[in-house]
């Protein structure tokens, strides 16, 4: 499984928006990136996903380096709902691993 | 609401027991995946199931063993519970292709006293 690093946390002011950060170095040229998260209490919940292009969505947009060892998930306009852990996770498509291999996560706080 | 259900919402049981999780896919997924999350170790992939059988297994203990059944609902069981097993059990779902989107239940609370 490709390793990924993720800041522990991050702090957002409600209405801006926010940029996390996600490095995935040893990502092979098949794998996806997904991004999931997880709201206090409750199971984790899709955001996005792309494999070499930018892409957007009604909640995010990602965008994914050139060399794609390295991603960005934007948040447009930061809300108190968006308060979770993200994680950034490469998903194999070529393969039969279909499991989601989640790291810590970044714990993302909105402040009002 | 992701249309994945999981029950019960919560169980308690003692050391030594065992139990059993249940999970309904969302209509039309075919892979259920069962996945553990502890404070020490954070979510772990147990076990996934496609339509009927075993397809992945990860650090899942010889204690757990699951099933999918002909109408696709999933069962978790643990035995010789340990107070270690506490956690939050997740059940997800998707069409069944490696990077299709996984849909997770609202979770089952296990507490081991």
């Amino acid at each position: 499984d490709a390793k990924t690093t993720q800041p522990n946390s991050m702090e957002s002011n409600e209405e801006e928006p926010v940029h996390l950060p996600c490095n995935h170095s040893t990502i092979s040229g098949t794998d996806y990136i997904h991004w999931y998260r997880q709201l206090p209490s409750q199971g984790p919940e899709y955001v996005i996903h792309g494999l070499t292009s930018n892409v957007n969505n009604r909640m995010a947009s990602l965008a994914i380096a050139e060399d794609r060892k390295s991603s960005t998930l934007i948040l447009h306009r930061a809300t108190l709902r968006d308060a979770a852990v993200y994680y950034c996770i490469p998903t194999n498509s070529g393969g039969s691993n279909y499991k989601l291999t989640f790291g810590k996560g970044t714990l993302l706080t909105v402040n009002p | 609401d992701s249309g994945v259900t999981q029950t019960p919402k919560h169980l308690i049981t003692a050391t030594g027991q065992r139990v059993t999780l249940r999970c309904s896919p969302r209509s039309g997924d075919l892979s259920v995946y069962w996945y553990q999350q502890s404070l020490d170790q954070g979510l772990q992939f147990l076990i996934q199931y496609y339509n009927g059988e075993e397809r992945a297994k990860g650090n899942i203990l010889e204690r757990f063993s699951a099933q999918q059944f002909p109408d696709l609902h999933s069962e978790l069981n643990l035995s010789s519970l340990e107070l270690g097993d506490s956690a939050l059990y997740f059940c997800a779902s998707s069409v069944g292709n490696p990077t299709d989107t996984q849909y997770f239940g609202p979770g089952t609370r296990l507490t081991v006293l």
